[in-house]
């Protein structure tokens, strides 16, 4: 069965700092990989994938991903935090050997000081 | 088509009435899906839809709970006799599935109030 962990419930960083949200998986079948991010009072957003390829992924809003087969990891990355970027993020996985469903972590509240 | 929306974005409900929740998914997409998520948890996955067809339904969808997309366009989600823990946000989402995996676009949703 697939699941998705982030050990993680919050992580606090300062503005200018590099970021790392963590998020490890596991699923039957070589996995798609997402991170989302949600904002208080709205959907959840798109950031980014990983399918196949590049194991460095790149996203919206300067935030990017590295895929370690391994350790069958997924953490979320920023050289450079915003404040701005306070939020929930969530990864997410699906696996690939025909399924649909998409299964979430539980979230990692991210915030980042002045 | 700016994405996909929720309507109503709230409702508060007696328990024990029933509600219908409705998603508009993003014009081109074939593929459908309801969330639910509570507070401080990440969705939980609860039917899919490709066109019309309901493929899967989550073991957390009660009988109280039936999905339709009878066009293979907007779906409707009801609950039946509300309880208090059907209290929680009620996501949609869509993707367009073409010969590769693209990503789910999600709606605003509803959040749901039982009392």
């Amino acid at each position: 069965a697939q699941s998705v962990a982030q050990p993680e419930d919050q992580v606090n960083v300062a503005e200018g700092n590099p970021l790392t949200v963590k998020c490890t998986y596991s699923v039957s079948g070589n996995p798609y990989l997402f991170w989302y991010v949600q904002y208080p009072n709205r959907g959840l957003q798109f950031l980014l994938k990983y399918i196949t390829g590049d194991n460095l992924v790149k996203g919206s809003y300067g935030f990017e991903a590295e895929f370690n087969k391994s350790q069958t990891s997924f953490h979320l990355k920023k050289p450079s935090a915003l404040v701005s970027d306070s939020a929930l993020y969530f990864c997410a996985v699906r696996d690939n050997t025909g399924g649909f469903k998409t299964i979430f972590g539980a979230g990692t509240r991210l915030f980042v000081k002045a | 088509d700016t994405g996909v929306s929720q309507d109503p974005r709230h409702k508060i409900t007696k328990r024990g009435q029933n509600v219908t929740f409705r998603c508009d998914p993003i014009s081109e997409h074939n593929r459908l899906y309801w969330y639910r998520q509570t507070l401080g948890q990440g969705p939980e996955f609860l039917t899919y839809f490709q066109n019309e067809a309901q493929l899967e339904k989550s073991r957390l969808l009660s009988d109280r709970f039936s999905a339709e997309r009878p066009k293979g366009s907007f779906s409707t989600l009801e609950i039946q006799r509300t309880e208090q823990g059907d209290s929680a946000m009620y996501l949609c989402a869509s993707s367009l599935e073409a010969g590769g995996d693209t990503e789910a676009f999600f709606g605003q949703g509803t959040r749901l109030t039982v009392v």
